[in-house]
């Protein structure tokens, strides 16, 4: 059955330290995955997104993930955090339909 | 171009009652989905559609309908309300292998 687990509930960081967010999907077929940002009262916005060809995907307000196939992996960085980063963050994918994990809240502390 | 567009914002239900979730999108988009967030349990996919006249079920499709009359709208109908369908219900549109999902602003619905 399709899945995507994300692997941190809750993560707590300063300000300028660095993020990585754990996503494992399990499916077969056509590999699309996604990274979503979810605002405080708002909709969720798509941060970026693989389809295929590079596995180093660079996507909006400096976030990047990596595609690692044999790990079933895309797990999400940012070389530095800003207190604008607090937020859920969502891992997703599929083709015909969006499977999402469970989300992680972040909070960056000034 | 408005994008998806959902109605209404916010919702209150009395048990038993039922009421359609309206979604549209203008971008000409095959697939649509329908979504519940609740807190600790991300977003759940309720149904979702390939394309009009095509729908399936997602992981959490009990006590919900849908059809996909037309490319542009994808109504989620509640029959009869129940205070565990208390959630925030998203619906999204994408073509599928050339961008991400675009989400709409989402309905707060509450059961009482």
């Amino acid at each position: 059955a399709q899945s995507v687990s994300q692997h941190n509930h809750h993560v707590i960081l300063s300000e300028a330290a660095s993020l990585e967010l754990g996503c494992n999907y399990s499916y077969g077929g056509t590999v699309n995955l996604f990274w979503y940002v979810q605002y405080p009262g708002q909709h969720l916005q798509l941060l970026l997104k693989y389809f295929s060809g590079d596995p180093l995907v660079k996507g909006i307000k400096g976030f990047e993930a990596e595609f690692i196939k044999s790990k079933f992996s895309f797990n999400l960085r940012k070389p530095s955090v800003q207190w604008s980063d607090t937020a859920e963050y969502f891992c997703g994918g599929g083709y015909n339909k969006l499977i999402f994990g469970a989300g992680t809240r972040l909070a960056v502390h000034p | 171009n408005a994008g998806v567009t959902q109605t209404p914002k916010f919702q209150v239900l009395k048990t038993g009652q039922s009421m359609t979730l309206q979604c549209a999108q203008d971008m000409n988009h095959e697939y649509m989905s329908w979504y519940r967030q609740d807190p600790g349990m991300g977003l759940r996919l309720i149904h979702y559609s390939v394309g009009a006249g095509i729908t399936d079920q997602g992981e959490v499709p009990n006590g919900y309908n849908v059809s996909r009359s037309t490319t542009e709208d994808f109504p989620l109908r509640l029959l009869s309300a129940a205070p565990s369908q208390t959630s925030v219900y998203f619906c999204a549109s994408s073509i599928p292998g050339v961008d991400g999902y675009t989400f709409g602003s989402g309905t707060r619905l509450t059961v009482v």
